[in-house]
């Protein structure tokens, strides 16, 4: 049981919008930087926006994080096929004193 | 061009104590903020988060598994190493290794990874 809660699954459909939730405490989210990874099926995961909202060099801007208080969000607008993979949140949670990845949100595109 | 390529053995016994290596290219391990991690995937399960080593040689472990695990690098051959002792089935996993950039600003921020290596643990 993690403790940055995910839901288990997402869907959309193509061109539309869709976002995936991470809720946590104030020992993670609400006092660290938020980040979100990709991980297609079978491949390794790749980070899609670190530091909340911030997109690496070659992340397309559909994609978007976002944060308010102890809960995160990762937008993608215009879905497409090649979305759907797994998404997981992480981030540093000071109780712990350690990084903690979500559960992870398995996204299908419809 | 960043690359992480991640080798050991596939197959190790309980109690045996499992050593993986990270070899990596197009970045210097001497730049500040630079770092290299280890995280792992249990067969259909989340990602979990192992340990983290930076250019000053601080190093970061996992706290349910710090007792058991410890990372060194060899800047020399370009090698980030990870051992974990007294191996368990339940340690059964791809194990990855990953760039953490100087820009990230964050423990957990990691741009590039390795393919991952599958090492399964049973008698």
């Amino acid at each position: 049981q993690s403790v940055l809660t995910q839901p288990p699954s997402a869907s959309g459909t193509p061109g539309h919008r869709v976002t995936i939730s991470c809720s946590g405490s104030s020992s993670n989210i609400g006092s660290n930087t938020i980040n979100w990874y990709q991980q297609l099926p079978g491949k390794a995961p790749k980070l899609l926006i670190y530091n909340n909202n911030q997109r690496p060099s070659g992340v397309p801007d559909r994609f978007s994080g976002s944060k308010s208080a102890t809960s995160a969000s990762l937008a993608i607008s215009g879905l497409q096929s090649e979305d759907e993979a797994h998404y997981y949140c992480a981030v540093w949670d000071d109780i712990l004193n350690g990084p903690v990845f979500g559960g992870g949100t398995r996204l299908t595109v419809l | 061009q960043i690359t992480l390529k991640e080798s050991g053995p596939t197959l190790v016994k309980p109690t045996q104590t499992l050593t993986l290596t990270c070899t990596f290219s197009g970045f210097s391990f001497s730049t500040t903020g630079v770092g290299v991690a280890w995280i792992r995937q249990p067969p259909g399960k989340a990602l979990e988060w192992l340990a983290l080593i930076y250019w000053n040689d601080d190093k970061r472990y996992s706290p349910s598994l710090k007792s058991r695990l410890t990372i060194t690098d060899d800047t020399s051959k370009n090698q980030v190493v990870l051992t974990m002792t007294d191996m368990d089935p339940v340690d059964t996993a791809t194990y990855y290794c990953a760039h953490r950039p100087s820009y990230s600003g964050s423990h957990i921020a990691y741009d590039i990874w390795g393919q991952g290596t599958m090492v399964t643990v049973s008698s």
